[in-house]
């Protein structure tokens, strides 16, 4: 059985620049839920996707945007790059709209030079 | 506020021995609880979980114990292994696990010395 799969797996943009990220769940599961860690900040929530719908958001400014479509494939993207913006983005899925069953994938490595 | 602390940023220990892992969580709403190990490369792994009406709950060499009194969690390895380097982070789900919202700790780095 497939994991969480996050494309692409390494990234560099330069500062004022847009990335869009890709995340596919685990075949089934329909929560796809973002976080974004840093070594000065950790892992921090983003934002959470449950059939198409954005259900809950973190404490990020609004260049942080995501999307689930009826696959339930997810993408976010971050417009206008900052240097604060580099660090590992994190999909995890979930089978049901509930955390139990948590599973994150390897995660894409933003570097904003 | 919401926040999920960690008392030690690192830990080492010899192999062969326990080990210990600490957490501690300020809202008093949360009822679920998890540890995930995150290796170099990886995103965090699942270890075991906790919900809020247990105080203890075992896996393979691991056990989860968690204290509601104090806020309180801590992770304990058995028979720690090579392996078992890695970082180690608490999460707390404040809405019950009803939404796909982890609050996670700072993070333990664990060292294993042959």
């Amino acid at each position: 059985k497939a994991g969480v799969t996050q494309t692409p797996r390494y990234l560099i943009k330069t500062r004022g620049q847009q990335v869009t990220l890709s995340c596919s769940p685990i075949s089934g599961h329909r929560s796809v839920s973002w976080y974004q860690q840093t070594p000065g900040q950790g892992l921090q929530f983003l934002f959470e996707y449950f059939s198409e719908t954005q259900r809950n958001k973190g404490n990020f400014p609004g260049r942080f945007s995501g999307r689930q479509f009826s696959n339930s494939r997810s993408e976010m993207n971050v417009s206008t790059l900052e240097l604060g913006d580099s660090a590992l983005y994190l999909c995890a899925s979930s089978p049901t709209d509930r955390v139990y069953g948590y599973t994150f994938g390897s995660g894409t490595r933003l570097t904003v030079v | 506020g919401e926040s999920v602390g960690l008392h030690l940023p690192t830990l080492s220990v010899q192999e062969g021995d326990n080990s210990i892992i600490n957490c501690a969580y300020s809202n008093s709403a949360s009822d679920y609880f998890i540890w995930y190990k995150q290796e170099s490369g990886k995103g965090p792994q699942f270890i075991i979980d906790i919900r809020s009406n247990m105080d203890k709950r075992q896996g393979q060499r691991v056990t989860v114990l968690l204290n509601k009194t104090v806020k309180h969690l801590s992770l304990q390895i058995a028979a720690t292994q090579p392996g078992d380097s890695a970082v180690y982070f608490c999460a707390e789900n404040p809405l019950g696990g009803s939404q796909g919202n982890l609050i996670f700790g700072k993070g333990t780095k664990l060292s294993v010395k042959p």
